[in-house]
């Protein structure tokens, strides 16, 4: 299986600041790479596919980048409705799998 | 509105089963593959299985943690999406999604519609 490894694991930032997550693959996974934000009680909301294309309707702060087996999410500057966890997920091979999250909380 | 709505949570006993239903809106669901996907309290997400649309004949996949104790299945002609849990223990306790798979081509893919999740708890 594929493991992903998401770091930091908790993140405390503040309104404006450029924040970044890092997703690591145990083996390549070329661009079959997707971003998640969700918000407590909610589900899931997809942000990034196929590591680096912003879903529609997803604010252009959100960025992905990568390809391989290192992956990041990059938000340029944090607004109050992105505090939440963020979780990255593999579609290259079964079983599919998701990283651990990374829980974005305001400084 | 492309919505998914799924059903069937509730408290069951250790070694119980339980159905789950998912009810899809909005969109041509015989179009599309649908994966389970559950989250534990307090833990992150965990991929359960997919189940392929008729032109790839139904088949599924599975994570190791539910095969052969979960089936998921689904009726295109009502627009359901299924997951039967059998043998539940208390480890399978957990919100359960269904989302909608999003395929254009190569790695152009993602779960792009989610459910709101129903909450199953097992517990004597």
């Amino acid at each position: 299986d594929i493991q992903l490894t998401q770091s930091p694991s908790f993140l405390s930032a503040s309104v404006g600041d450029r924040v970044t997550i890092t997703c690591r693959a145990s083996q390549g996974i070329s661009t079959y790479l997707v971003w998640y934000q969700q918000k407590p009680g909610k589900a899931p909301n997809l942000l990034i596919y196929a590591a680096s294309t912003l879903q529609s309707g997803v604010p252009s702060r959100f960025s992905g980048s990568g390809s391989g087996t290192e992956f990041t999410l990059t938000i340029s500057s944090l607004q109050p409705e992105d505090f939440a966890t963020y979780y990255c997920q593999q579609l290259n091979s079964y079983p599919l799998t998701f990283g651990g999250g990374t829980k974005v909380e305001i400084k | 509105e492309v919505q998914l709505v799924e059903t069937g949570g509730g408290l069951v006993q250790p070694g119980g089963s339980l159905r789950l239903s998912c009810a899809a809106s909005g969109f041509t669901f015989s179009d599309h593959y649908m994966d389970w996907v559950r989250q534990a309290p307090g833990k992150g997400l965990e991929w359960l299985g997919r189940i392929r649309k008729k032109a790839n004949s139904y088949t599924t996949e599975y994570a190791a943690s539910v095969k052969g104790r979960f089936t998921i299945s689904r009726d295109d002609s009502k627009n359901s999406l299924y997951l039967q849990m059998n043998s539940l223990n208390t480890e399978d306790t957990a919100v359960y999604y269904c989302a909608r798979f999003y395929f254009a081509s190569g790695s152009y893919q993602a779960l792009d519609i989610w459910g709101q999740g129903t909450r199953v708890t097992v517990s004597s």
